[in-house]
């Protein structure tokens, strides 16, 4: 399996709602990443986990809280979004083993609107 | 803030034309620069990983550069075809830790 799914596919919230994004990948990979993706941007990195431990965080709102229960899943809980916060949220995993240790296994992203 | 710029933003060119793009990024703290294809509807995919100064990668009739000491590498497409229509985005990875920083990207498109 070399793919990483994301679920779901879209989503519409209100701004007092709380949802979760869930992720996961069955490669092995050790790093597991969340980017937020605006129209006409690059993807913005929000969170990286690493050995499940949480490494990086881009100094994201606690609104989005992320979640890393395992090696092979990745959630991003959200709670008390604001209509800014509508984007494509995408997941992404790398082996942190190898030459090519860092390099970006992309999901499908979800496709976020908070009304 | 990691600076990693890509030009052009966007560029039309005609079926069987070879293009080029850039990307520049920081000389200091370099651990590796990848290129990412992607493509409309679907995820970004890597094109290639390159962590060596004077790095040279080739995947078909793309070709990629790398130059660490000043912060630059070129995406080269020979022959465009349709099907390589897509935005180019390429990420800059900082030694030390984890953090990639990815431009703002090159939308391409091939004209038949």
């Amino acid at each position: 399996d070399t793919e990483v799914t994301q679920t779901p596919k879209h989503l519409v919230m209100g701004m007092t709602n709380k949802k979760s994004l869930k992720c996961e990948q069955h490669m092995g990979h050790r790093a597991m990443y969340w980017y937020k993706q605006k129209a006409k941007k690059p993807p913005e990195l929000m969170f990286v986990y690493s050995y499940e431990k949480l490494s990086i965080n881009e100094s994201v709102p606690s609104r989005f809280s992320p979640e890393c229960p395992n090696s092979s899943l990745l959630n991003l809980h959200l709670h008390a979004l604001q209509p800014e916060d509508s984007a494509l949220y995408l997941c992404a995993s790398s082996p942190l083993t190898g030459g090519r240790s860092y390099e970006q296994y992309f999901g499908p992203g979800t496709r976020l609107t908070v009304t | 803030i990691l600076n990693v710029e890509q030009s052009p933003q966007s560029l039309h060119v005609q079926e069987g034309d070879s293009t080029n793009f850039t990307c520049s990024f920081p000389s200091s703290n370099f651990y590796a620069l990848h290129w990412y294809r992607w493509e409309t509807a679907k995820s970004p995919e890597a094109l290639f990983v390159m962590t060596l100064n004077g790095d040279e990668k080739k995947k078909g009739r793309i070709s990629a550069t790398l130059n660490t000491k000043e912060g630059y590498s070129y995406l080269y497409i020979k022959g465009s075809q349709p099907e390589d229509s897509a935005t180019y985005l390429c990420a800059f990875i900082s030694g030390g830790y984890q953090k990639v920083t990815f431009g703002i990207g090159t939308k391409l498109q091939v004209i038949p």
